[in-house]
């Protein structure tokens, strides 16, 4: 297993264009996470699946925002009508179980909106 | 809520230097405790961990002991060296969370030089 891949690693975007990213994990971890992280600051939580199922979703996540898991695998986020705040660092990672283990992250996906 | 607090960088050190990178957090119930290392252009990577209080985290010469008794969680190294030089996140698992997802402090870059 090569760990968790995303793609693309780097994306440039005209605000108000579409974007999507795509997250391949661990192919026997369960549970998905989304991240993202700016310029100087940690990693905050966007969402997070446990197979095909969306458990949670935190407030950053407005509604431009929409993340599948269809069949448990990989996953995709999008995010619709980009805005230049929306230029950060896209992280996924993914867990055999819940927090206590730690996860494993891909090295994530640029995203700059001009 | 949750937060987690780290010194704020850049640390400057020589290397075969010690190092002590503060963390404290603020969480209810009895979270896990991380550290995760950024080095330049990759994605995090879990260094250690620890799970309850006293519990000792080690990886790669670095440590961590879980204080409850102080909410702390400070990262050492006894000797330092110019591939240490990355970003240190500190991060806890709460159980507010469901042990669902991670929050994680701001970071705190460290630079050694030889």
């Amino acid at each position: 297993d090569t760990g968790v891949s995303q793609d693309p690693r780097h994306k440039i975007t005209k605000r108000g264009q579409n974007v999507t990213f795509r997250c391949d994990p661990i192919s026997e971890h369960n549970r998905l996470y989304w991240y993202r992280q700016t310029l100087g600051q940690g990693p905050e939580f966007l969402t997070y699946f446990q197979n095909e199922a969306q458990l949670e979703k935190s407030r950053l996540l407005s509604d431009r925002f929409s993340a599948e898991r269809p069949k448990g695998s990989f996953s995709t986020l999008e995010i619709q009508r980009t805005e230049q705040g929306d230029s950060a660092m896209y992280l996924c990672a993914s867990s055999p179980e819940a927090g206590s283990y730690g996860y494993t992250f891909g090295s994530g996906t640029r995203l700059t909106v001009v | 809520g949750d937060s987690v607090t780290q010194m704020e960088g850049p640390v400057t050190l020589s290397e075969e230097a010690f190092l002590t990178i503060n963390c404290t957090y603020t969480a209810t119930g009895y979270p896990s405790l991380f550290w995760y290392v950024q080095y330049p252009g990759e994605g995090l990577q879990l260094l250690l961990k620890a799970t309850k209080a006293d519990d000792k985290g080690s990886n790669k010469g670095f440590e961590a002991t879980y204080r409850k008794e102080t909410t702390s969680f400070h990262l050492e190294k006894g000797s330092v060296q110019v591939s240490d030089s990355a970003v240190y996140f500190c991060a806890l698992s709460a159980a507010t969370g469901g042990y669902n997802k991670l929050i994680f402090g701001a970071g705190t870059r460290l630079a050694v030089h030889p």
